[in-house]
């Protein structure tokens, strides 16, 4: 079973910073299968980066996803208002990591 | 567009069953598989399972195996999930989600359902 681990858990950034996080895989896994989502307060997750590296529609050029093997990274360039919230990394339509939260500072 | 649309927030004792409906539209139902995904207050995501729409077949998470049930009524293009023997860290919301990409990822989400189990 595929385990992801995430870091760090709590990022504190003001807006107009870079957002790095980090989505780290027990074992290594394919990139077509690695998948970012973002969830705001009250809200459902919403699906934002698919097969490692594409954005999908209506994101953000701001957002980009990179990796692989068992390293996978989400990269805000500059963090606008809007992108404070919780990012979670999934495999293969099953395993979550833990989340990062994203706050202002 | 497509949509996904929950049925809504349910009170449970403990030992009762729940079932959650999510009613899809927009698409072609047949042609994507559903999962379920429940996020317990303050906490995470935790996927729970997956059905095909196509033929029906299931895959359950181990932590819910011999609980859950995933079921889909193509007629109404309706996926249903039902958990037993509810206990209180079953409290969470609960969430329908299309599987895109071959099934590597969620492309759309339901509301979400809340849960709550509570004597």
């Amino acid at each position: 079973e595929i385990v992801l681990t995430q870091s760090p858990g709590t990022l504190s950034l003001s807006p107009g910073e870079r957002a790095t996080l980090s989505c780290r895989a027990s074992q290594s896994v394919s990139s077509s299968h690695l998948a970012w989502y973002q969830q705001k307060p009250g809200q459902a997750p919403r699906l934002l980066i698919y097969g490692a590296s594409s954005r999908a529609t209506g994101m953000p050029d701001r957002f980009s996803g990179s990796g692989s093997g068992t390293d996978f990274t989400l990269t805000i360039s500059r963090l606008e208002p809007e992108d404070f919230a919780v990012y979670y990394c999934q495999h293969y339509g099953r395993a979550f990591g833990g989340g990062t939260k994203v706050e202002i500072k | 567009q497509v949509q996904l649309v929950q049925s809504g927030a349910e009170v449970k004792k403990p030992g009762a069953s729940v079932k959650v409906s999510c009613k899809a539209s927009g698409y072609t139902f047949p042609s994507y598989g559903i999962s379920w995904v429940r996020q317990a207050p303050g906490q995470g995501l935790e996927w729970m399972g997956w059905i095909s729409t196509y033929n029906g077949n299931t895959n359950y998470a181990q932590k819910v195996q011999g609980r859950v049930t995933m079921t889909t009524d193509t007629s109404t293009s309706t996926a249903y999930m039902e958990l037993r023997s509810l206990r209180s860290d079953d409290t969470a919301v609960y969430y329908c989600a299309r599987l895109g990409g071959g099934g590597s990822y969620f492309d759309y989400w339901g509301q979400g359902a809340l849960v709550t189990v509570s004597s």
